[in-house]
């Protein structure tokens, strides 16, 4: 099974709003990224989690929180977003010495 | 960070004809992994073809191949006869300790 499975697949949200974007893998990797992507633009990576410990937050705002409660799960709370916050969310997971398996991503809309 | 520069905003290729994409990447490491993504308008990232910079022969995938240039840190993308099913964003990225994307090139294919 080399499938990512990313949900929702659309989302709208309201500035006021909490949510929260899942991602789930079952390849045993132990390397998940989060990448925000704004259209004809590449993935930005946002966070990175190695062995459920987050390695990397390129500077990312607090509204943006990842979580990783086990190997397989990757999650990306959000709250209080701003209309600019509106992109294309996509979750990766990685294994040792391989490419990155993308999820088809989640539409954020934020109204 | 590691840096990755695709050149080549838009290309355009007519369909049976071969396409050369191009990108250059700047790190200080030996060893690392180069990819090439496609993204369809449907937006999910689909692995074209891998480079392991440890390994000197280019890889190939059925008409896809790459010419691997460790020493310039290069790494283009060759397209052979080229298909309609072929339009997409391309993109180069690198994967050391995280995977880092070029800015993409527009491939467009004329029947």
């Amino acid at each position: 099974d080399t499938e990512v499975t990313q949900t929702p697949k659309h989302l709208v949200m309201g500035m006021t709003n909490k949510k929260s974007l899942k991602c789930e893998q079952h390849m045993g990797h132990r390397a998940m990224y989060w990448y925000k992507q704004k259209a004809k633009k590449p993935p930005e990576l946002m966070f990175v989690y190695s062995y459920e410990k987050l390695s990397i937050n390129e500077s990312v705002p607090s509204r943006f929180s990842p979580e990783c409660p086990n190997s397989s799960l990757l999650n990306l709370h959000l709250h209080a977003l701003q209309p600019e916050d509106s992109a294309l969310y996509l979750c990766a997971s990685i294994g040792f010495r391989t490419e990155a398996f993308f999820g088809q991503g989640t539409r954020l809309t934020v109204v | 960070a590691q840096t990755v520069t695709q050149s080549q905003p838009e290309m355009s290729v007519q369909e049976a004809e071969t396409v050369t994409l191009s990108c250059t990447y700047d790190t200080s490491e030996s060893d690392y992994y180069l990819f090439w993504y496609k993204q369809p308008p449907s937006r999910q990232m689909i692995l074209v073809i891998r480079q392991e910079a440890y390994k000197q022969q280019n890889a190939t995938e059925n008409r896809f191949s790459v010419n691997f240039q460790k020493a310039a840190k290069s790494f283009s993308l060759k397209i052979s006869d080229s298909q309609l099913g072929d339009a997409a964003m391309y993109f180069c990225a690198y994967r050391r300790d995280d995977m880092r994307f070029g800015a993409g090139t527009r491939l467009t294919v004329k029947p």
